[in-house]
């Protein structure tokens, strides 16, 4: 376990859907990261916050919008949802503002689009 | 970015050692490097990371090359719970945040 908590673990919608996926990061930790990883594309980063500040973003769309709040959970929104966007989306995340150091990794959420 | 090189593939008997190589030829002095793995149906998990000396953790230990244009992850005796992708990731230097995984290795342990 590595104290990073994702919800929803599985999630199917359809095109043209929005959905929210949420991430707890370990105790302590401020910076929380957001990775796509599809069969073809393998891990992707898209975009990390810390302490609620957005601090690099990656190869996210921008159907897709994220944030962190004060109580340091992150929210990553999806929208205007296509198939492609079937994925699994890991949140991770680490105690300083890079991951020169250990990232921790919650099991991810599965996102469906039918 | 500076980019890896790893084989697609590797198999290792259980209880043996694992030597997993890693190119990275065109590495900036102030990258690091790191390795993760990922075992089936969870997320990645943080193996090892260093700069230009060799490092040893409770999980593996990691050989750079002095010229640091390659590296080796080795897995002391491999089990089981070995089986996964490993991936080698170097971490642009200051000011860079994101770790780019490619494709890694896929390690297989043979009982």
């Amino acid at each position: 376990d590595s104290g990073v908590t994702q919800t929803p673990k599985h999630l199917i919608t359809a095109t043209g859907q929005r959905v929210t996926l949420r991430c707890s990061p370990r105790s302590g930790d401020l910076s929380v990261y957001w990775y796509q990883q599809s069969l073809d594309q393998g891990l992707q980063f898209l975009i990390q916050y810390y302490n609620g500040e957005e601090r690099a973003k990656g190869n996210i769309l921008e159907r897709f919008s994220a944030q962190q709040f004060p109580d340091l959970h992150s929210e990553l929104n999806l929208s205007s949802l296509e198939l492609g966007d079937s994925a699994l989306y890991f949140c991770a995340s680490s105690e300083g503002g890079g991951p020169r150091g250990e990232l921790f990794f919650g099991e991810g959420s599965r996102l469906t689009v039918l | 970015d500076a980019k890896t090189t790893q084989p697609n593939s590797m198999e290792s008997n259980e209880e043996e050692p694992v030597h997993l190589p890693c190119n990275h030829s065109t590495i900036s002095g102030t990258d690091y490097i790191h390795w993760y793995r990922q075992l089936p149906s969870q997320g990645p998990e943080y193996v090892i990371h260093g700069l230009t000396s060799n490092v040893n953790n409770r999980m593996a230990s990691l050989a750079i090359a002095e010229d640091r244009k390659s590296s080796t992850l080795i897995l002391h005796r491999a089990t089981l719970r070995d089986a996964a992708v490993y991936y080698c990731i170097l971490e642009a230097g200051a000011g860079s945040y994101q770790l780019t995984f490619g494709k890694g290795t896929k390690l297989s342990v043979i009982p």
